[in-house]
């Protein structure tokens, strides 16, 4: 079963555009962490956010996580080519000693 | 690059067989995860160990199976070997277990089971 649920699956776009990707969820999460991957390799962190109603922002990108820490979004401004990559979300819980519970991705293109 | 080493990079069997996978978690991290990623599931949490001790347990299957040594490394076993386990092998570290830890994640271990 996946807990977390993300949109949109696949997402082509021009360099420059802005693109917003969700992830949803019916749990409560103690914490929430975004991660960028390249084929082949290993996620890279780019944030964890962890209060309610908590926005993070790191040059181009936006995260958000929901008030009732269920969900999340992740904005990016002026998409570079650079951006591409797959996107994961991923949730953490108590019950599940705090690992990892990913969504299944966003892959984005980012094309010049 | 994360700090986390993981060995082998690529491995290649046969069904049946037997194979360990290594991980070496970054400089003072306690905390041990070990990830599956196939192209229908995802990442999925397998288990974590804390300072030696198994701490959680996910959808591991009973022919495989981990541990961690005094000296924090990891290693994971993966036994009688199907054509479905092929898949990218991630382990994680974090310094704690707690809800907010970060974990860093190792570049895999691609295992094809022929």
């Amino acid at each position: 079963t996946q807990l977390l649920e993300q949109s949109p699956q696949f997402l082509s776009i021009q360099e420059g555009e802005n693109l917003t990707v969700y992830c949803n969820s019916s749990s409560v999460f103690s914490s929430l962490q975004w991660y960028r991957q390249e084929p082949g390799e290993g996620p890279v962190l780019l944030v964890t956010v962890v209060t309610g109603g908590e926005v993070k922002k790191l040059k181009r990108l936006t995260f958000q996580f929901g008030d009732a820490r269920k969900d999340s979004s992740l904005h990016i401004t002026a998409a570079q080519t650079g951006d591409t990559g797959l996107y994961l979300c991923a949730g953490a819980r108590s019950n599940s000693g705090y690992a990892l519970n990913f969504g299944k991705g966003t892959s984005l293109l980012v094309t010049p | 690059d994360s700090g986390v080493t993981q060995t082998p990079k690529h491995l290649i069997t046969a069904t049946g067989q037997r194979v360990t996978l290594r991980c070496s978690p970054r400089s003072g991290d306690l905390s041990v995860y070990w990830y599956q990623q196939s192209l229908d599931q995802g990442l999925q949490f397998l288990i974590q160990y804390y300072n030696g001790e198994e701490r959680a347990k996910g959808n591991i299957l009973e022919r495989f199976s981990a541990q961690q040594f005094p000296d924090l490394h990891s290693e994971l076993n993966l036994s009688s070997l199907e054509l479905g386990d092929s898949a990218l092998y991630f382990c994680a570290s974090s310094a704690t277990s707690g809800s907010y830890n970060e974990q860093f994640f190792g570049p895999g271990t691609r295992l094809t089971v022929l």
